[in-house]
């Protein structure tokens, strides 16, 4: 597998402010998503990032709200745009590397929003 | 109808227990079913995935597909104080590795010593 970085760890918002989420990898993966974990929730895939070229956002997340960028193989962004107190959640960065028998699918630490 | 469901809990268990953790299913599509565990303030890491239906023991782990019954569980023998965390089952569509992954809400576990 491989190791995956996210700044920041955690921030408290302002309510219609933007926080941009960085996520590194310590190595090249084929596919890059950005996950959101709420309080006895499960992840949500928001959407996957593609290198270079616009994300795929899932049914109920659009661009002009979680635009994310992704510029080569081991880095991406996810700013949450006009922030609510309803975005504050976890979000998470993943990443898939091909294996043999089993491309796994590993996160990194998240970071926790608060918006007030 | 959420494609995945999962008891939250919390589950509550002596040091030494055995502990079983279910999670059951709606689409039959999906081909690789996963078992993560996750730390408080950490991201899920992988414990075990399983292909398709049948058993895989790692250690104290085992993990267990029912097709079928659209049902999967994970078995933690001789449970530590260690093992408390939330695990989370996670399933995959056939011929999908590299896509989405569909999770439960996750068990939160508490083993005492």
């Amino acid at each position: 597998s491989a190791v995956i970085s996210q700044k920041p760890s955690r921030d408290i918002c302002q309510r219609g402010t933007s926080l941009t989420i960085q996520c590194q990898v310590d190595s090249q993966v084929t596919m890059m998503f950005w996950y959101r974990q709420q309080p006895g929730q499960s992840l949500t895939l928001i959407a996957t990032a593609n290198q270079g070229s616009e994300a795929t956002y899932e049914s109920g997340f659009v661009i002009d709200k979680f635009p994310i960028s992704r510029p080569n193989l081991t880095f991406s962004t996810l700013t949450v745009s006009n922030m609510s107190p309803e975005d504050s959640s976890i979000y998470l960065c993943s990443g898939i590397k091909q294996g043999n028998t089993y491309n796994e699918q590993f996160f990194g630490p998240g970071t926790r929003l608060t918006v007030l | 109808q959420k494609e995945v469901e999962q008891d939250p809990g919390p589950l509550s268990v002596p040091e030494g227990a055995i502990v079983s953790l279910n999670c059951t299913y709606s689409n039959s599509a999906f081909q690789y079913f996963m078992w993560y565990r996750q730390y408080s303030r950490k991201g899920p890491e992988l414990l075990m995935y399983t292909y398709s239906s049948g058993n895989k023991e790692d250690g104290r782990f085992t993990a267990q597909v029912d097709k079928s019954s659209k049902y999967i569980s994970l078995f933690i023998r001789d449970s530590q104080p260690s093992d408390s965390a939330t695990y989370l089952c996670a399933m995959s569509r056939r011929g999908s590795t590299l896509g989405r992954l569909y999770f439960g809400r996750g068990t939160q576990l508490t083993v005492w010593p």
